[in-house]
């Protein structure tokens, strides 16, 4: 299994502009979740996912933000527009199914930085 | 609700010396608690999970941790440390009822000096 999948590794950007980060979760995992890391904040649950409904959004900090998941295999973030204040590491994770408390398999991050 | 405390947002230790990375938790029902390792520019990797089994738990890379209910905690422990331990440490919570999403702690950096 290649694992959780994310892309692009790195963005920049400017304050204005979309960004739209993207997810491919484990085959087979039925939830799917983005956290943002920053130093001050630590790990940050912004929104997830069960069987493709959004379960909790009340992370996500401002209506700028938003998420999708159009199918299992297929997740999006996207901030628009863009302030500095957004810079960070956004991780996406994947679990078997939010209802049974397992561990979550995380991607290798999407490190934006908003100049 | 469930929250985790990570004592010391540093820790040092020269190696071949003993790791202890502190952690305790807080939950209305009993819990599954975590250890995930992040190398620098990685994500997170799982190190080892207490899911009401095993009070001592192991796991990769020589780590272990043992759940004490009595003190709410689940410190992480390994005898010797290697250079290549040197990351950053997150214990993590959930509720074993299901339903509930993982709950991090602020995280520990662990630096190894030869």
């Amino acid at each position: 299994d290649a694992g959780v999948i994310q892309s692009p590794r790195h963005e920049v950007t400017e304050m204005g502009q979309e960004v739209t980060l993207r997810c491919k979760p484990i085959s087979g995992h039925n939830s799917l979740f983005w956290y943002r890391q920053t130093m001050m904040r630590g790990l940050e649950l912004l929104i997830y996912f069960n069987n493709n409904v959004p379960i909790d959004d009340s992370g996500m900090p401002e209506d700028r933000f938003s998420a999708k998941m159009p199918n299992a295999s297929f997740s999006t973030l996207k901030i628009q527009p863009s302030e500095p204040r957004d810079s960070a590491v956004y991780f996406c994770a994947s679990s078997l199914d939010y209802s049974l408390p397992y561990g979550y398999t995380f991607g290798s991050g999407t490190r934006l930085t908003v100049v | 609700a469930q929250s985790v405390t990570q004592l010391g947002s540093h820790v040092s230790v020269s190696e071949g010396a003993l790791v202890l990375l502190r952690c305790n938790y807080s939950s209305s029902v009993p819990p599954y608690l975590f250890w995930y390792v992040q190398y620098p520019n990685q994500g997170l990797q799982l190190l080892l999970k207490y899911t009401s089994a095993a009070t001592l738990v192991k796991g990769i890379n020589g780590f272990e941790a043992e759940f004490k209910k009595s003190e709410t905690s689940f410190h992480l422990t390994k005898p010797s440390a290697h250079m290549s331990d040197a990351a950053e440490y997150f214990c993590a919570v959930i509720l074993n009822s299901g339903y509930s999403t993982l709950t991090f702690g602020k995280g520990t950096m662990l630096l190894v000096s030869p």
